[in-house]
């Protein structure tokens, strides 16, 4: 158990669908994450929140719509997706900066499967 | 643009110690060295990192060689569970971004 829980755990979503996915931390962290892994490649960093504001969008596609109401929750709103979406989406927190370094607690991960 | 150089893949033997060498020969004064692992289909899990020093916990020994530029992830006594991917990555302490390499896939043998 890292602290960060995700829900759910898989999804199947056919790609006019409109579904969400969740991310919680307990660790009072103040930075928030979403991390993007295809099928055997790396992970992508998607977005980056810091005190509930967005400070990276990497080039990320308009379908995927991030929230961020607090600093404890992190949504991924997801529409119109394309079959090539399909992967395991991560979430992570963190203490936005450390004078020892930024360690980053992962949750379990959604993978996701667009039909 | 990466930041760090690890084999594809080892093998350990079950019981027996594991080393894994990372090369980043690029790092700056202020970055630090992380270790990551990925067990198949979950997500990443933080394991140690250092800047200098050399680092232990529960889990890993972390060495630095003395300019930096390369770093030693050890694992004293190989089990079955650390079959995973390894990230070993390089980052500074504010407004940074972790970047996962491919890692080295490490494959622990009965």
């Amino acid at each position: 158990e890292t602290g960060v829980t995700q829900t759910p755990r898989h999804l199947v979503m056919g790609m006019t669908n409109k579904k969400s996915l969740k991310c919680e931390q307990h660790l009072g962290h103040n930075a928030m994450y979403w991390y993007k892994q295809s099928a055997k490649k790396p992970l992508e960093l998607m977005f980056v929140y810091n005190f509930k504001e967005q400070t990276e969008n990497n080039s990320v596609p308009s379908r995927f719509s991030p929230e961020c109401p607090n600093s404890s929750h992190l949504f991924l709103h997801l529409h119109t997706l394309q079959p090539e979406d399909s992967a395991l989406y991560l979430c992570a927190s963190s203490q936005v900066w450390s004078e020892t370094g930024k360690k980053l607690f992962f949750g379990s991960g959604t993978q996701l499967s667009v039909l | 643009d990466a930041k760090t150089t690890q084999p594809t893949s080892m093998d350990c033997a079950e019981g027996r110690a594991a080393n894994l060498p990372c090369n980043h020969s690029t790092i700056s004064g202020n970055e630090y060295v992380y270790w990551y692992r990925q067990i198949h289909s979950q997500g990443p899990q933080y394991i140690i990192h250092g800047l200098k020093n050399n680092e232990t916990n529960e889990m890993a020994s972390l060495i630095i060689t003395e300019d930096r530029k390369s770093s030693t992830l050890i694992l004293p006594h190989a089990t079955l569970r650390d079959t995973a991917v390894y990230y070993c990555i390089v980052g500074g302490g504010r407004d940074y971004k972790l970047s996962f390499g491919a890692g080295t896939t490490v494959t622990v043998r009965a």
